[in-house]
């Protein structure tokens, strides 16, 4: 059974960075896309960013592009999130999840198929 | 736009047919994907592509898309489907993911 855990969330003050990390496992990480996903307090989903499996694709969110950097580890079968100069409303649980797309005619789409259990972080002073 | 729109909360009795709704320009080019959400607990994938569901997921839950609009429907609502339930495609560019705000289902 596919499998990811989530770790290095935490409390951080305003401005402070933090790492976080997502172990995969029962499944062979480099033919997937990575993707970071988050969920304010009492909040919907908000993605984040995502990697191909390769690496050569890389997008992010307005809210969050110039401040995170994601990255992946084939050899350790890991995603990291870098998050730099956070800010309260970047407190949220983060998810990393694994991701797929596909297309049939003119329509394509991407989906998230297996999820980590999270990890809070907290941006306060 | 870059945006997908729910109905904040959505109810239906138990084992009748509720249908939720996703509205976005990008779901003209993009099918939706969808994902059930329980308290505390972190989502679940049941619906992909034009109609697809991943194994384990009950087949009272399909989809459907036509225009700008995505559906989830469930068929004989069961009492553990109570949840939230989120729509999510790529925007009109294919370089962002969007998610729609979230429909809490209320199982009467």
């Amino acid at each position: 059974q596919e499998h990811l855990v989530e770790s290095g969330g935490g409390l951080v003050q305003p401005g402070g960075s933090l790492r976080l990390s997502c172990a995969a496992s029962e499944f062979t990480f480099s033919d997937y896309y990575m993707s970071w996903i988050r969920q304010a307090p009492g909040k919907g989903l908000e993605w984040v960013s995502y990697m191909s499996p390769t690496g050569s694709v890389i997008n992010y969110a307005d809210s969050v592009r110039g401040r995170f950097t994601i990255s992946r580890d084939s050899a350790k079968n890991s995603l990291y999130l870098q998050m730099d100069s956070l800010r309260a409303e970047d407190t949220a649980v983060y998810y990393c999840a694994r991701g797929f797309e596909g297309s049939r005619g003119w329509y394509g789409w991407f989906a998230l198929d297996y999820w980590g259990q999270g990890t809070l972080v907290t941006v306060s002073s | 736009s870059s945006e997908l729109t729910q109905d904040p909360a959505v109810s239906v009795a138990l084992g009748q047919t509720v249908r939720i709704t996703c509205q976005g320009d990008s779901l003209r080019i993009n099918y939706a994907s969808w994902y059930q959400q329980k308290p505390r607990q972190a989502p679940v994938f049941v619906i992909y592509g034009k109609n697809n569901r991943p194994s384990g997921v009950p087949d009272r839950f399909s989809g459907s898309s036509s225009g700008n609009t995505a559906s989830l429907t469930i068929t004989g609502t069961q009492a553990e489907d109570e949840a939230d339930y989120y729509c999510s495609s790529r925007d009109s560019t294919g370089n962002h993911l969007l998610f729609g705000g979230g429909t809490k289902l209320t199982v009467l």
